[in-house]
């Protein structure tokens, strides 16, 4: 079965800082990756997918992915963390289904 | 206009009662979900259903009955709501069922409490 570990219950940082989050993945053949942000008392929203190509993936509110295979990886970048960015991460990985890891907590404080 | 929206935002209700949750996609997309998100925030995926038709069934109770009228609609049904049943229910959508890219597209989530 594929599935995705989150090793950080929570992440804590100063604005402006780097921001990342972790993810591994488990999966057998080819990894469809996900990250997904959910704010407070709202629905999740999609930030950034790998599916193949360029390690690098770019997503929305200026995050960005990483995948590495090397080391079953696909973490969560920021370059400058806003206190906005503050909110739950879920990673997933797809095949039949879309499985989620328990969530990492960010806060960012001003 | 809303993607995908669900109703009601809250549902409180006692133990033993029957209760049910809309939801409604405007993105033209074929697959719809539910998922539930418990206390810890774990979310994890009950019900899958394409063009109208069930394809994904993850061990749930029989007292929740999925319903799909038309593929822009997924409604869940709950009978003898239990305590165990309280959770944040949400509903989600992909352009397809297949293993491959899409990406879901979340509603808001009904937050059910059974006392």
């Amino acid at each position: 079965a594929q599935s995705v570990a989150q090793p950080e219950d929570q992440v804590n940082v100063a604005e402006g800082n780097p921001l990342t989050v972790k993810c591994t993945y488990s999966v057998s053949g080819n990894p469809y990756l996900f990250w997904y942000v959910q704010y407070p008392n709202r629905g999740l929203q999609f930030l950034l997918k790998y599916i193949t190509g360029d390690n690098l993936v770019k997503g929305s509110y200026g995050f960005e992915a990483e995948f590495n295979k090397s080391q079953t990886s696909f973490h969560l970048k920021k370059p400058s963390a806003l206190v906005s960015d503050s909110a739950l991460y879920f990673c997933a990985v797809r095949d039949y289904k879309l499985s989620f890891g328990a969530g990492t907590t960010v806060t960012v404080r001003a | 206009d809303t993607a995908v929206s669900q109703t009601p935002k809250y549902l409180v209700t006692q133990m033993g009662n029957d209760k049910s949750i809309k939801c409604e996609q405007n993105l033209g997309h074929d697959t719809m979900y539910w998922y539930k998100q418990d206390s810890k925030k774990f979310l994890k995926i009950m019900f899958s259903y394409n063009n109208k038709e069930l394809i994904i069934n993850e061990t749930v109770p029989n007292r929740f009955s999925p319903k799909s009228p038309d593929k822009a609609h997924l409604n869940l049904h709950i009978n003898s709501l239990e305590l165990g049943d309280s959770a944040v229910y949400f509903c989600a959508s992909s352009v397809n069922a297949g293993p491959g890219s899409y990406e879901q597209y979340f509603g808001p989530g009904t937050r059910l409490t059974v006392t």
